[in-house]
């Protein structure tokens, strides 16, 4: 079994819907990340949890959500998304400070 | 100016060639130095992991990191058709806090190996 892994795999959804990105990891790290990778530019990162506290939130518009309810799992809640949040969301999890992070395969998004 | 910039190709050589891929930097706090190789509908996977300056060395590929340039490379040796990927630099500083932080990426480099 992957390391990180990220479901659903694609999804498509309308401006008014709700829906949740879940990664998982099963490599026993303490912190996980939320990154958004768009064509053409680097990837951004959105949150990150230590020890399923938030440490850090990079400005991101409110209706992304971040949920972390134990070290093995993170959510992205997503409500009233809009065209432009189409892209690739990639969740990634490390041991700790200073340790690489490791990443998913990804959510393909795309918003009508 | 952009914290990191990369160039995003594409890079196509012959296989069997010598890859040389590069990351120029502006931030001098950045510490730790990573690629990563992401396949076309695959996540980023880790490839080199490099602390400060000097260089490392795994298989067919070397990472050279100049932090008195902030520059940084990637090497790869006798270049496979499997290779063809896009190749991201990434980098951060020193967490001295107990708590994790991101990283920041270039844009990548698309490179293509010809048979």
């Amino acid at each position: 079994e992957t390391g990180v892994t990220q479901t659903p795999r694609h999804l498509v959804m309308g401006m008014t819907n709700k829906k949740s990105l879940k990664c998982e990891q099963h490599l026993g790290h303490n912190a996980m990340y939320w990154y958004k990778q768009s064509a053409k530019k680097p990837l951004e990162l959105m949150f990150v949890y230590s020890l399923e506290e938030r440490v850090e939130n990079n400005s991101v518009p409110s209706r992304f959500s971040p949920e972390c309810p134990n070290s093995s799992h993170l959510f992205l809640h997503l409500h009233t998304l809009q065209p432009e949040d189409s892209a690739l969301y990639l969740c990634a999890s490390a041991k700790g400070p200073n340790q690489p992070q490791h990443f998913g395969d990804g959510t393909r998004l795309s918003i009508l | 100016q952009k914290e990191v910039e990369q160039d995003p190709g594409p890079l196509s050589v012959p296989e069997g060639a010598i890859v040389s891929l590069n990351c120029t930097y502006s931030n001098s706090a950045f510490q730790y130095f990573m690629w990563y190789r992401q396949y076309s509908r695959k996540g980023p996977e880790l490839l080199m992991y490099t602390y400060s300056s000097g260089n490392k060395e795994d298989g067919r590929f070397t990472a050279q990191v100049d932090k008195s340039s902030k520059y940084i490379s990637l090497f790869i040796r006798d270049s496979q058709p499997s290779d063809s990927a896009t190749y991201l630099c990434a980098m951060r500083g020193l967490n001295s806090g107990g708590g994790a932080d991101g990283l920041t990426f270039g844009k990548g480099t698309h490179l293509i190996i010809q048979p």
